[in-house]
């Protein structure tokens, strides 16, 4: 258990539709990282924030926004949903600001489209 | 953009032998790496991580050599074990900012 928190654990959701996956972090960790993985591909990076801040921006839609609360739980939210978003949606957490050390990572959200 | 590749999807290696799992990268810039495990239905783990001043790090079974000439690493394992058996995500991130991953490789460690 890597003390990161992913919710929901699937999500099933059509075309068009908004969704919104939270992540909480592993106490005392002040950065969160959203990936996204499709099939048979390895992690996107999307977003990071850092305390309460956007940090770095990855290959993330403008469709997708996310942001991080002053309890540091994050949410990443999909909005105008196509069939190709479906994917796993990982998010992971470090203490500090920047990724020297590991990341712990959640267990994912299974978004399907249909 | 695929700044990290890793170019073999799987591999398969008998329990007890090594497992050489490689990784290139085309980005001058990346001066950390690391390596991660994922087990079906679970996040990626750390594994281990190497700097780019450094050209080897062991940490027990698992050793990861950077040849920053070539823009290459491999994570060799050494002897590999049933439970060994996983994807393997290489990693690599430039100053600590974002971090880059490749597509995986899946090992599977036969009995």
């Amino acid at each position: 258990d890597s003390g990161v928190t992913q919710t929901p654990k699937h999500l099933i959701t059509a075309t068009g539709q908004r969704v919104t996956l939270r992540c909480s972090p592993r106490s005392g960790d002040l950065s969160v990282y959203w990936y996204q993985q499709s099939l048979d591909q390895g992690l996107q990076f999307l977003i990071q924030y850092y305390n309460g801040e956007e940090r770095a921006k990855g290959n993330i839609l403008e469709r997708f926004s996310a942001q991080q609360f002053p309890d540091l739980h994050s949410e990443l939210n999909l909005s105008s949903l196509e069939l190709g978003d479906s994917a796993l949606y990982f998010c992971a957490s470090t203490r500090g600001d920047f990724v020297y050390n590991e990341q712990f990572f959640g267990p994912g959200t299974r978004l399907t489209v249909l | 953009d695929q700044q990290v590749k890793q170019n073999s999807p799987s591999l398969s290696v008998q329990e007890g032998r090594i497992s050489i799992l490689n990784c290139d990268y085309t980005n001058s810039m990346f001066d950390y790496f690391l390596w991660y495990k994922k087990y079906p239905a679970e996040g990626p783990t750390f594994l281990i991580s190497i700097s780019s001043i450094k050209d080897k790090n062991e940490d027990g079974r698992f050793t990861v050599f950077l040849n920053k000439s070539a823009k290459h690493l491999s994570l060799h394992i050494v002897p590999s074990q049933p439970g060994d058996s996983a994807v393997y995500f290489c990693a690599a991130s430039a100053r600590g900012n974002d971090m880059r991953f490749g597509a995986g490789t899946r090992l599977t460690v036969k009995p």
